[in-house]
């Protein structure tokens, strides 16, 4: 499988503050996405990173809050912006190997707390 | 959209017997169903998964059944041991055409009783 690592592992936020994480991977992959997942709760997509234009988001999540950015077929970013406690989440991103047809596969995950 | 519903949401068994986790979909174009397990404090990791094509798949102790009529599949998994104690989800997708998004059940927290 690819490697993937994230940046920050964790963090601790003040509200109203915005936070950036990244997602990179060893080798291109064709598809991103990010994913929450709440305290002891199951994941929920956020978004599909596209590379090269705007995120497609799911029911329920904005650009606004969460802008997200992919450059090229290894590497995006998510941001949290104007940060609350109810956005204190386990952020994942996954990736679809190129080469590959369906199967996902997680990054470490950023565990955000926000204050 | 699709749902995913999940049973049960917790499962305990004593070390050797078998587990077998339920899920259930809405959306009958679906097509792919992962299962993964998530052990405290770590990513979820694909254990197996299973395609609209094929109705049962197997790798060592876990197996995967796909019912498309009823539109259900379930984890099996045998001979369980102390280190398959973890939280597993299921997920449906319906998959191709540049269409991956996953969405997954609630979860079951298995504990194997040594």
């Amino acid at each position: 499988s690819a490697v993937i690592s994230q940046k920050p592992s964790r963090d601790i936020c003040q509200r109203g503050t915005s936070l950036t994480i990244q997602c990179q991977v060893d080798s291109q992959v064709t598809m991103m996405f990010w994913y929450r997942q709440q305290p002891g709760q199951s994941l929920t997509l956020i978004a599909t990173a596209n590379q090269g234009s705007e995120a497609t988001y799911e029911s329920g999540f904005v650009i606004d809050k969460f802008p997200i950015s992919r450059p090229n077929l290894t590497f995006s970013t998510l941001t949290v912006s104007n940060m609350s406690p109810e956005d204190s989440s386990i952020y994942l991103c996954s990736v679809v190997r190129r080469g590959t047809t369906y199967e996902q596969y997680f990054g470490p995950g950023t565990r955000l707390t926000v204050t | 959209g699709e749902n995913v519903e999940q049973h049960p949401s917790t499962l305990s068994v004593q070390e050797g017997d078998s587990a077998v986790i339920k899920c259930t979909y809405s959306d009958s174009a679906s097509n792919y169903f992962p299962w993964y397990k998530q052990e405290l404090g770590k990513r979820p990791q694909l254990i197996i998964d299973i395609r609209s094509n094929v109705g049962e798949k197997k790798d060592q102790r876990i197996a995967v059944t796909l019912n498309k009529t009823a539109k259900h599949f379930s984890l099996h998994i045998t001979e369980t041991q102390p280190e398959d104690s973890a939280v597993y989800f299921c997920a449906a997708s319906t998959g191709g055409a540049g269409s991956y998004q996953l969405t997954f059940g609630k979860g079951t927290k298995l504990s194997v009783i040594p």
